[in-house]
């Protein structure tokens, strides 16, 4: 059964770079995508984006600027940077494997990372 | 965008009662629709994809439908464990692939 582990730093400061990893157990990064999303209260989840195990990626055009993801499959992880952070990027953020094809839900999302964006 | 509206925001209910949770799409996305349950301090979990399609191990209780712009996560008789905050996400038109706002389910 896959298990997916988000890491990195909780606190990061306003302009600075959000850094976090997912590492994947349990099974392969083949054939899958795999997605960030973010959760802040009150309002409904956010699809950051998501890069495929190749190495292609998606973003949503709201962040597509200043998101970048990156995977490596010999360490079966995957990563997103999201650069010059305000305190609205304050969120939990989930990673989630989406099945192949063109039509993708999020299955399973891992325990998520609380990340906190203050001075 | 497509935009996910679910109603109500809030749903106050009984153990043992019917619940009925609504997400309506603000274009068409045929039968592209999942739904999530998360629970406190847990992430969310796949429920039903392709609309009415229960995902493994959801229990049978829980039935989706709809189609078009207008989608229904009915629980046929509530739980204690299924008092949770419910979403729904379509898949049909992205990037990006969009959300609702939740739906909480409370106990009366």
């Amino acid at each position: 059964q896959v298990q997916l582990q988000e890491s990195g730093p909780g606190l990061v400061k306003p302009s600075e770079t959000l850094s976090l990893t997912c590492t994947v157990a349990g099974d392969s990064m083949s054939p899958y995508y795999w997605n960030w999303i973010r959760l802040t209260p009150g309002k409904g989840p956010e699809w950051i984006g998501y890069i495929y195990y190749r190495g292609s990626t998606n973003y949503n055009p709201s962040l597509k600027s200043r998101v970048t993801m990156s995977v490596d499959t010999s360490k079966n992880q995957f990563s997103l940077k999201l650069n010059s952070v305000t305190a609205a990027d304050t969120a939990i953020y989930y990673c989630a494997r989406a099945n192949s094809g063109h039509f993708r839900w999020f299955d399973p999302w891992g325990q998520g990372a609380l990340v906190t964006v203050s001075s | 965008e497509v935009v996910m509206t679910q109603s109500p925001a809030i749903l106050s209910i009984s153990p043992g009662e019917r619940a009925t949770v609504s997400c309506r799409a603000s274009q068409r996305i045929s039968t592209n629709l999942a739904w999530y349950q998360q629970k406190p301090g847990q992430s969310p979990r796949l429920l039903i994809y392709d609309a009415s399609t229960r995902a493994p191990d959801t229990p049978a209780r829980f039935s989706g439908s709809g189609s078009g712009t207008e989608f229904t996560l009915t629980i046929s008789s509530l739980q204690s464990e299924d008092f949770a905050v419910y979403y729904c996400q379509q898949y049909n038109n992205w990037p990006p692939y969009t959300f609702g706002q939740g739906t909480k389910l409370d106990i009366k």
